[in-house]
């Protein structure tokens, strides 16, 4: 399978931990994006890196949220110290440079914070 | 402020009939449109997109229709297969070097046999 993937697929934890997730995208996608989605709602944009650069944050990512992708290829979001609120699922994108350029996406992670 | 808005939560439909799926925007700067689809427990899934320069885009069951001047855009399925039975998100996006999606809330489709 050369999807997106992402891991892992669910996490529960509690309120006050550190989480950190990990996606890998499509081997020669060079642009890599992060959504949040609660229930009842669409997927809303967090960042997006081209390579290792990350170019965009959405106000939604605030400084409890931290985006890497050293090298990049994979990208890991952490999250410090949660909060209930922060209970959504976590969806990874890969795009590459040549058509078509609609954003692929993984299949989350169920992040519950309880 | 939702700027891409699907009013209807949920659509159901016979098999073999057309499925129209709306969705409306605000924001005039959106000039690249996308619809996904989503089952229980995967990620969206790209269907098809338009862009503003076109008013209709056709990929073999799946018809995406855009009319700028009412900020709207439709997708019909025709004919509605059960397999087709999921949730539908429309998306918008502006110029091309800019990379944010934006999402409607979702249209969960049932296709009945």
């Amino acid at each position: 399978d050369t999807g997106v993937s992402q891991d892992p697929r669910h996490k529960i934890t509690k309120r006050g931990q550190n989480v950190t997730f990990r996606c890998d995208p499509i081997s020669e996608h060079n642009r890599l994006y992060w959504y949040r989605q609660t229930l009842g709602q669409g997927p809303e944009f967090l960042t997006y890196f081209q390579n290792e650069a990350q170019l965009e944050k959405s106000r939604l990512l605030s400084d409890r949220f931290s985006a890497e992708r050293p090298k990049g290829s994979f990208s890991t979001l952490e999250i410090q110290r949660t909060e209930q609120g922060d209970s959504a699922m976590y969806l990874c994108a890969s795009r590459g440079t040549r058509p078509p350029y609609e954003q692929y996406f993984g299949p989350g992670t169920r992040l519950t914070v309880t | 402020d939702q700027q891409v808005k699907q009013n209807s939560p949920s659509l159901s439909v016979q098999e073999g009939r057309i499925s129209i799926l709306n969705c409306d925007y605000t924001n005039s700067m959106f000039d690249y449109f996308l619809w996904y689809k989503k089952y229980p427990a995967e990620g969206p899934t790209f269907l098809i997109s338009i862009s503003s320069i076109k008013d209709k885009n056709e990929d073999g069951r799946f018809t995406v229709f855009l009319n700028k001047s009412a900020k709207h855009l439709s997708l019909h399925i025709v004919p509605s297969q059960p397999g087709d039975s999921a949730v539908y998100f429309c998306a918008a996006r502006r110029d091309f070097g800019n990379e944010k999606l934006t999402f409607g809330t979702g249209t969960r489709l049932t296709i009945i046999p």
